[in-house]
């Protein structure tokens, strides 16, 4: 019963394609997240969603596109893969915690290791 | 912007010993996280610290938080081999009606028998 899944894994594409990494949770929450781990294992946030509309658009490049169908998926599309694209994306879901004393924290997916060659 | 910063980045030591991880933070904010993460793997919560004088403890690991000084530390007792991991401090921003959680740049810890 894996509550934030993503898929795929592992993506080795080369420069100039297009892909996706999908991304659903199982927990209920209303907030779902894009984030990107560098080689050096910093962790920067790209997007925020809840209830299905973007909150947080990061400086992000525009060839990545955030969709979410519902509030239980997050699927992010990258066109034009570069080489700096290289990194782990790890999805996350929380409840909303801006709420008053929410001690809910993130939760993170397993994590799709993209490699651009 | 709220930055977060962790110190030590690397931290080597050995079995039994005690020792404190710190991290300082930019702007005000009333919830800070612990996260732990193993290599190749995913990121797993280990504290969520919501008002000044916070004290969370989980094994050998105990977490504070004191919001005045920007500050929150995570200490581990008599370590063990086991503990070693990256361990992430993570700040959400105040003040806004939707979540912005910022991650420090994470502590290597190594612990060696």
């Amino acid at each position: 019963d894996t509550a934030v899944s993503q898929t795929p894994k592992y993506l080795v594409t080369q420069m100039g394609n297009d892909k996706s990494i999908k991304c659903e949770q199982n927990l209920g929450h209303d907030t779902m997240y894009w984030y990107k781990q560098d080689s050096k294992k910093f962790l920067k946030i790209m997007f925020s969603y809840n209830n299905k509309e973007l909150i947080i658009n990061e400086t992000v490049p525009n060839r990545f596109s955030p969709k979410s169908p519902d509030k239980a998926h997050l699927n992010l599309h990258i066109n034009s893969l570069e080489l700096g694209d290289s990194a782990v994306y790890f999805c996350a879901s929380s409840q909303e915690v801006w709420s008053t004393f929410s001690n809910s924290p993130l939760h993170f997916g397993n994590g799709t290791r993209l490699t651009v060659t | 912007e709220l930055k977060v910063e962790q110190n030590p980045l690397f931290l080597s030591m050995q079995e039994g010993k005690n020792y404190t991880i710190y991290c300082n933070y930019s702007t005000t904010s009333d919830r800070l996280y612990w996260y732990r993460q193993d290599p190749g793997k995913s990121l797993e919560s280990l504290f969520v610290l919501l008002s000044n004088g916070a004290v969370k403890q989980e094994g050998r690991l105990m977490a504070s938080l004191d919001t005045k000084a920007r500050l929150s530390t995570l200490h581990i007792t008599a370590a063990v081999h086991d503990l070693s991991a990256t361990y992430f401090c993570a700040v959400d921003m105040v003040g806004t009606s939707y979540d912005k959680v910022i991650f420090g740049p994470g502590t290597s810890l190594s612990v060696i028998p």
